[in-house]
């Protein structure tokens, strides 16, 4: 079956502009949970959505948002964007999140120049 | 604060042998474990998990151990392959919660 799939691939913005990265979970799997990977601070969990709601926030700025849609695919928003956001975004999917096996996309590159 | 931590950034070991990585916890009420195996320009891919109900678990030439006492979790592989080559990454699930905290990454190379 199809993994997780997350669009685009990568992306340059501009400083004070705003991004949307998307994530399509495996099939079947409701929750989705959205890391950021930098080489200073690692693995930092975002948020995580289970049917259509946020169960739980990361220590990220108002800046970050994300929501979850019918089908389980969800998005994540940057807005305002600035150089420290230059990251790997990833997204996971599992059955129902907590001790659950997550199975992770290739992420979205996001630079910001 | 509570985090999660690895011993070593680095580890190099010859094709063949069995290769070590360690992490420290700190979070007494951690409860579940993974390691993840990171390769270059791909997300991290699950290798194995444990509960703290146990002590050791072994899967297809890994082995995760955990000691509650130390609050320490090692995965140990076997007869390791250059495709083992890549960066490894211990996480916690504390308090039963939604988030992983994830280690900073171990980063095995294997020689031939």
């Amino acid at each position: 079956k199809a993994g997780v799939t997350q669009t685009p691939r990568y992306l340059i913005k501009t400083r004070g502009q705003q991004v949307t990265l998307s994530c399509s979970p495996i099939s079947g799997h409701r929750s989705v949970s959205w890391y950021q990977q930098t080489p200073g601070q690692g693995l930092q969990f975002l948020f995580e959505y289970f049917s259509e709601t946020q169960r739980n926030k990361g220590n990220f700025p108002g800046r970050f948002s994300g929501r979850q849609f019918s089908n389980s695919r969800s998005e994540m928003n940057v807005s305002t964007l600035e150089l420290g956001d230059s990251a790997l975004y990833l997204c996971a999917s599992s059955l129902e999140g907590g001790r659950t096996e997550a199975f992770f996309g290739q992420g979205t590159r996001l630079t910001v120049v | 604060g509570e985090s999660v931590g690895l011993h070593l950034p680095t580890l190099s070991v010859q094709e063949g042998d069995n290769s070590i990585i360690n992490c420290a916890y700190s979070n007494s009420a951690s409860d579940y474990f993974i390691w993840y195996k990171q390769e270059s320009g791909k997300g991290p891919q699950f290798i194995i998990d444990i509960r703290s109900n146990m002590d050791k678990r072994q899967g297809q030439r890994v082995t995760v151990l955990l000691n509650k006492t130390v609050k320490h979790l090692s995965l140990q592989i076997a007869a390791t392959q250059p495709g083992d080559s890549a960066v490894y990454f211990c996480a916690e699930n504390p308090n039963s919660g939604y988030a992983l905290n994830f280690g900073k990454g171990t980063s095995l190379l294997v020689t031939p």
